[in-house]
């Protein structure tokens, strides 16, 4: 079974520096895709960022980059300049399979110090 | 496109009692989910639908039932409430999977079982 896995529980981050947050996933799929979901407390799921399993290029938007490492299963989120509505629950995602549902990291909590 | 939208976005139920959540789709999307967030932890599936008629247990869909007799709506029924069963519940749908398109969220339902 896929697994997803988040080892930071909570974050802080001064605001305008650069945190990363950690993701690592388990899977014997050799096509499937990556997100990274924020989580705001008004509770809505938006997309932050996603990257292609078969891509060797990092996947960037903006201020959000990711760092994916395939051979070692981790999909990390790096998020530069970080700004105050930065600050949310950051959900790692993995997707693959018949079924098409979205396995979930525990998630990190994300503060922003101004 | 209004997207994906669940009602309704809070209730409370007694112990026992039964309520459908009600989501529905306007993007002519496939593939219909159900999650469940409990706090601290990441989205889990309970059921899912991969076209009108067609639904399957996802990882925890023990007290629910589902029905998909129509593309655009997936109810998510509750027959006997139970308070493990506080939570908050995430509609999704998607055109195809495994995909880099991301899933549609609802906005969520936060339902107490007092």
């Amino acid at each position: 079974a896929q697994t997803v896995t988040q080892s930071q529980p909570e974050m802080s981050v001064q605001e305008a520096e650069t945190v990363t947050l950690s993701c690592t996933y388990d899977t014997s799929e050799s096509d499937y895709y990556l997100f990274w979901y924020k989580q705001p407390p008004s509770r809505q799921m938006i997309l932050v960022i996603r990257q292609e399993a078969y891509k060797q290029q990092n996947a960037t938007e903006n201020r959000f980059s990711v760092n994916f490492q395939k051979a070692a299963k981790s999909f990390s989120l790096k998020i530069s300049d970080s700004q105050l509505g930065d600050a949310a629950m950051y959900f790692c995602a993995w997707n693959g399979g018949s079924q098409g549902n979205l396995i979930f990291g525990k998630g990190t909590k994300l503060s922003v110090k101004p | 496109n209004a997207g994906v939208t669940q009602t309704p976005k809070f209730r409370i139920l007694k112990i026992g009692q039964s309520m459908t959540l009600q989501c529905t789709q306007d993007m002519n999307h496939n593939y219909m989910y159900w999650y469940r967030q409990d706090p601290g932890m990441g989205l889990k599936l309970i059921y899912y639908s991969v076209g009108a008629g067609i639904t399957d247990k996802g990882e925890v869909p023990n007290g629910y039932n589902v029905s998909r007799s129509t593309t655009e709506d997936f109810p998510l029924r509750l027959e006997l409430a139970a308070p493990s069963q506080t939570s908050v519940y995430f509609c999704a749908s998607s055109y195809n999977t495994p995909s880099n398109q991301p899933q549609h969220f609802g906005d969520g339902t936060r339902l107490s079982i007092l």
